[in-house]
């Protein structure tokens, strides 16, 4: 039972042009959504976050935005460059209510910026 | 390099051997989470420290698996009678302990483990 999905296992963009990267989640306890990017051979690397009391974050070139009601999220990186092409994982948690911060991760989007 | 460190980086054994891989977290950060990713997953949660303390493990983590963090820094996972379905990756994160910064966890390398 996946909690946190990510429904793209891949997604090409244009360098300069919009990534938009998207999660869903089922648990309505999950209050801080994180992603993270993974190059090959390395560990995830932290990108970005928001809490459920928000529902947009920016940080350069990256947003992210949360719609409760939906139970969604995307991460939009604008614009896009070459070397964003990774490994995209969303994670949430359920630090209040549930576990002490340990992290439900999706499968990941592979993202692909041609030059 | 002050990020959290992971050792070996990779490990081929053979079935029934036991394992054992090192994680050294960034130094002011007091939790420390194990993870395991297989191919095409994201990382999955085993088990996590604060300081010394083993707070919260995975049904993941079956009773050959055991994890210690005896001084509240470097922490050791131990694999004992490995099987094949153990093959993965073995990611160690830590975090600090502020109550919106525990969320934000710095992942090490990994350790490979390939059972034969």
């Amino acid at each position: 039972d996946q909690q946190v999905k990510q429904n793209s296992p891949s997604l090409s963009v244009q360098e300069g042009r919009i990534s938009i990267l998207n999660c869903d989640y089922t648990n309505s306890m999950f209050d801080y959504f994180l992603w993270y990017k993974k190059y090959p051979a390395e560990g995830p690397t932290f990108l970005i976050s928001i809490s459920s009391i928000k529902d947009k974050n920016e940080d350069g070139r990256f947003t992210v935005f949360l719609n409760k009601s939906a139970k969604h999220l995307s991460l939009h990186i604008v614009p896009s460059q070459p070397g964003d092409s990774a490994v995209y994982f969303c994670a949430a948690s359920a630090g209040h209510g549930g576990s002490q911060g340990n992290l439900i991760f999706g499968k990941g989007t592979k993202l692909s910026v041609k030059p | 390099d002050t990020g959290v460190s992971q050792d070996p980086r990779h490990k081929i054994t053979k079935r029934g051997q036991n394992v054992t891989f090192r994680c050294d977290p960034i130094s002011e950060h007091n939790r420390l989470y194990w993870y395991r990713q297989t191919l095409g997953q994201g990382p999955e949660f085993l088990t996590y420290f604060q300081n010394e303390a083993q707070l919260e493990k995975s049904r993941l983590l079956s009773d050959r698996f055991s994890a210690e963090r005896p001084k509240g820094s470097f922490s050791t996972l131990e694999i004992q009678r490995t099987e094949q379905g153990d093959s993965a990756m073995y990611l160690c994160a830590s975090s600090p302990s502020g109550w919106r910064e525990k969320y934000e966890q710095y992942f090490g390398p990994g350790t490979r483990l390939t059972v034969t």
